[in-house]
């Protein structure tokens, strides 16, 4: 069975650009979360969805940031426009129910702004 | 605020020893624990989840939990180069729905097994 998929793999992208990062879950699991990876910070919780609904958003940075579900078989992250500081590996990840079930991350998006 | 407080090594044990990872977090709200482990460049995966006071085995690793003191532990016996990597220690606030679902991570200890 195929893990959680992302696209693109890796991502240069000139600041100011718009960039969408993309995440296809799991099938059948009904929770969906971005994380985001660097160095100075660590790895941190963007956003989560269940049934495809934003539950919690605290942890986007800035409005420059938006996700969405739009069915339950995939989801967007979007940086517009996107900045050096930006820069860092965004991963998806995936759960069947929430509470204590595995989240089964993705290989993750090694994002550029140059 | 959840805070998860990892020492970032590198924590260096020779082969065959046992390896002690340790966590300290701030929320006495959080009722689930997890240990994942990194590999340099790829994602990040589940090794061992704990939700009660005590130990908790699943063959070479042994997860421990102390709400009161809010710690836990990770130990790794008869260490293996191929353990080499970084732990990353996670806790989700409370069980079930809600807002609580993500998890808080650790900025994670790096582990070097010498041969």
């Amino acid at each position: 069975d195929a893990g959680v998929i992302q696209s693109p793999r890796h991502e240069v992208t000139e600041m100011g650009q718009e960039v969408t990062l993309r995440c296809k879950p799991i099938s059948g699991h009904d929770y969906l979360f971005w994380y985001r990876q660097t160095m100075m910070r660590g790895l941190e919780l963007l956003i989560y969805f269940n049934n495809n609904v934003p539950i919690d958003d605290s942890g986007m940075p800035e409005d420059r940031f938006s996700a969405k579900m739009p069915n339950a078989s995939f989801s967007t992250l979007k940086i517009q426009p996107s900045e050096p500081r930006d820069s860092a590996v965004y991963f998806c990840a995936s759960s069947y129910g929430g509470g204590v079930r595995e989240q089964y991350f993705g290989p993750g998006t090694r994002l550029t702004v140059t | 605020q959840k805070e998860v407080e990892q020492n970032s090594g590198p924590l260096s044990v020779p082969e065959g020893a046992i390896a002690s990872l340790n966590c300290t977090y701030s929320d006495r709200g959080s009722q689930s624990f997890f240990w994942y482990r990194q590999y340099s460049g790829k994602s990040p995966e589940l090794i061992m989840s704990i939700y009660s006071n005590g130990d908790k085995e699943d063959g070479r690793f042994t997860a421990q939990l102390n709400k009161a003191s809010q710690y836990v532990s990770l130990l790794i016996r008869d260490s293996q180069p191929s353990d080499s990597a970084t732990y990353l220690c996670a806790v989700k606030g409370r069980l079930g729905g809600g807002g609580a679902d993500g998890l808080t991570f650790g900025k994670g200890t790096h582990l070097i097994i010498q041969p």
